[in-house]
């Protein structure tokens, strides 16, 4: 099975509207994190955003929000009012163990364009 | 504070020249990792070093890839010989051990001719 699944190849959004991409995850580790990377088309890899598998709470982060159900083993990234400068490629991440051993595990990505 | 560094930015070199990709992680960091990205397999785990001591490197592909981190600050990544399958761009990233976040470098796009 995939550990992360990203169903969206593309997605499109008017500028100043929401849009929610998808992220789903397999994993029996009991403790892990999940994260989303932005890569614009320059290429470098931003971080932006994390959550714990033990977080009570959504993590946000300005923008960006991270719609997490545990139960459905799903991730999803919520990006509030689109910007022309959020088109891109979106890679959502899966860490698994604690300490000194980590795996990480990269979905193939989304390619969001946001229209004007 | 400077971000994880890697040169060079560009490579191109033919077909069975040795290949040597550098990076310096943050300061502080003591996990590294080695990526590479293509269009066709997207972002792989190469290796990773937990206080310059690799912990896993089941992904690297074959024999002809090796990496090394003789210190906390530097971290070469070699590729002898080097086949055209090799082209991609190659990721450098850092965090804290048990860190939850791994910082980027801007990659090196490796052609092989």
């Amino acid at each position: 099975a995939q550990k992360i699944t990203q169903t969206q190849p593309g997605m499109f959004v008017q500028e100043k509207e929401a849009v929610t991409l998808d992220c789903t995850y397999d994993t029996s580790d009991p403790s892990y994190g999940l994260f989303w990377y932005k890569q614009p088309s320059s290429g470098e890899m931003i971080f932006l955003i994390y959550q714990g598998s033990y977080d009570q709470q959504n993590a946000t982060e300005g923008r960006y929000s991270l719609n997490f159900q545990k139960a459905r083993k799903s991730a999803n990234l919520v990006i509030s009012a689109s910007q022309l400068g959020d088109s891109a490629m979106y890679f959502c991440a899966m860490r698994e163990g604690i300490g000194g051993y980590q795996k990480v595990t990269f979905g193939i990505g989304t390619k969001l364009q946001v229209i004007p | 504070d400077a971000g994880v560094i890697q040169s060079p930015r560009h490579e191109v070199t033919e077909m069975g020249q040795e290949v040597t990709l550098r990076c310096k992680p943050i300061s502080g960091h003591n996990s590294l990792f080695w990526y590479r990205q293509t269009m066709m397999r997207g972002l792989e785990l190469l290796i990773y070093f937990n206080n310059n001591v690799p912990i896993d490197d089941s992904g690297m592909p074959e024999d002809r890839f090796s990496a090394k981190m003789p210190n906390a600050s530097f971290s070469t990544l070699k590729i002898q010989p080097s086949e055209p399958r090799d082209s991609a761009v190659y990721f450098c990233a850092s965090s804290q051990v048990g860190g939850d976040t791994q910082y980027f470098g801007p990659g090196t796009r490796l052609t092989v001719l």
